[in-house]
């Protein structure tokens, strides 16, 4: 079974300034997605950025980019110009790759509350 | 477009009664997923149907769980004799076909057992 660790419960940083959140896991699988949601206070988990674990280039959208260290199976996330609308928990998520059973199925780290101070 | 919407939004029950918590995906999303996220905690993988039919549901906690999608659309998650411990927030998701299979949640229903 996968498992996925975030060993930072809660983290701050001033507007504008650059965080890194980690996210460490655990798999024999050779192909898979790993991914990055974001949850406020709304409820809505969403979107923020998504890596295939078969492409060696760290996936970047806007602000955010990524880490990926395959063989050390680790996966932070790097939020660059902080902005207050970043306030929310993180979650790190796995998902084994096509043709595995289980596939689709995501499995979350227990996330990490990062506050943006102006 | 529309995104994946879920309702009730809140419901409080009683101690051993029934519910329902409905899920209606984005359009065209052939696989749709649940999740139930406890307090402070990352949320945990309950079934997952492509089409019509489950394809996992092996996060199921017991049998007073059960999850139809009758018509490849809209989806039902039914607990019966509710106990305290199944308060959570249940979340819905749903991806469209193709490898990458990037899930797209509603908000979810904060479900409260008295």
């Amino acid at each position: 079974a996968q498992t996925v660790t975030q060993s930072q419960p809660e983290m701050s940083v001033q507007e504008a300034e650059t965080v890194t959140l980690s996210c460490t896991y655990d798999t024999s699988e050779n192909n898979y997605y790993l991914f990055w949601y974001k949850q406020p206070p709304s409820r809505q988990m969403i979107l923020v950025i998504r890596q295939e674990a078969y492409k060696q280039q760290n996936a970047t959208e806007n602000r955010f980019s990524v880490n990926f260290q395959k063989a050390a199976k680790s996966f932070s996330l790097k939020i660059s110009d902080s902005q207050l609308g970043d306030t929310a928990m993180y979650f790190c998520a796995f998902m084994k790759g096509a043709g595995g059973t289980s596939y689709g199925k995501l499995t979350f780290g227990q996330g990490t509350i990062l506050t943006v101070h102006p | 477009g529309a995104g994946v919407s879920q309702t009730p939004s809140n419901k409080v029950t009683e101690k051993g009664k029934y519910v329902e918590l409905r899920c209606d995906p984005i359009s065209g999303h052939t696989a749709l997923y649940w999740y139930r996220q406890s307090l402070g905690q990352g949320p945990e993988f309950l079934i997952y149907f492509q089409g019509t039919g489950a394809a996992d549901d092996s996060g199921l906690p017991n049998d007073r769980f059960f999850a139809v999608r009758p018509e490849g659309s809209v989806s039902t998650l039914k607990i019966q004799r509710t106990e305290r411990g199944d308060s959570a927030v249940y979340l819905c998701a749903s991806s469209p076909l193709g490898t990458t299979r990037t899930q797209y949640f509603g908000p979810g229903t904060r479900l409260l057992v008295l």
